[in-house]
């Protein structure tokens, strides 16, 4: 089936610089996208989300874009910090298909360096 | 507010045996109920989709009869894993869809981790 897709497996950022993770989709029909983070032994903790109408969402030193021509979604960190080290995972839904359960990437895995 | 809870955080069984995890909206009725796995540095993989009131809907490869869904009430999903074996040892989470509203974010639960004997 289809399945979402992270292009870097680690991540390595100075504490305060910014930090870009990416992600592609194949399932051109989904049509809402969800960044989530995920500390050890936690659950997935909601970032920032966004609609296939819009291109652009941003959020508390965060920001999501979305382009639905390559089928790319990242996520920028501004001013990255020691909390933000974690597992960040993509997720896509096709609402119009009847089931809503999400089809999540890879993930990426953020070492924030002092 | 919107907080999922899951009882028990951790849990280790014996093969063969039989474990129920517990899924809770605390604040919020869920008219919908999510169970996803994941397995050691991978990603989570839906499982089945659990619906108040009616039978839960089961991903393709998950094995309805071995994982058993009962969602009784908007706040309250439960996952059993009938004779469980080591290749079931994973890390269960749930995440729950407020009522009534759609396109609404899901909230996860803190997981579950089962280990298999």
């Amino acid at each position: 089936g289809e399945s979402v897709g992270l292009h870097l497996p680690t991540l390595s950022v100075q504490e305060g610089d910014n930090s870009i993770i990416n992600c592609a989709y194949s399932n051109s029909a989904s049509d809402y996208f969800i960044w989530y983070k995920q500390e050890s032994g936690k659950g997935p903790q909601f970032i920032i989300d966004i609609r296939s109408n819009m291109d652009k969402r941003q959020g508390q030193r965060v920001t999501v874009l979305l382009n639905k021509t390559v089928k790319h979604l990242s996520l920028q960190i501004a001013a990255t910090q020691p909390g933000d080290s974690a597992v960040y995972f993509c997720a896509e839904r096709y609402s119009g298909g009847g089931a809503d359960g999400l089809t999540f990437g890879k993930g990426t895995h953020l070492i924030i360096q002092p | 507010g919107a907080v999922v809870s899951q009882h028990p955080s951790r849990v280790i069984c014996k093969s063969g045996t039989s474990v129920k995890i517990e899924c809770r909206s605390l604040d919020f009725q869920a008219t919908t109920m999510f169970w996803y796995r994941q397995f050691p540095k991978q990603s989570l993989m839906l499982m089945a989709t659990s619906n108040e009131g009616s039978k839960a809907t089961y991903e393709q490869g998950v094995e309805k009869d071995k994982f058993l869904i009962n969602h009784a009430s908007l706040t309250l999903s439960t996952l059993t894993v009938t004779s469980a074996h080591p290749e079931d040892s994973s890390f269960y989470i749930c995440s729950a869809r407020e009522h009534g509203i759609r396109h609404n974010e899901q909230f996860f639960g803190p997981g579950t981790r089962l280990t298999v004997l």
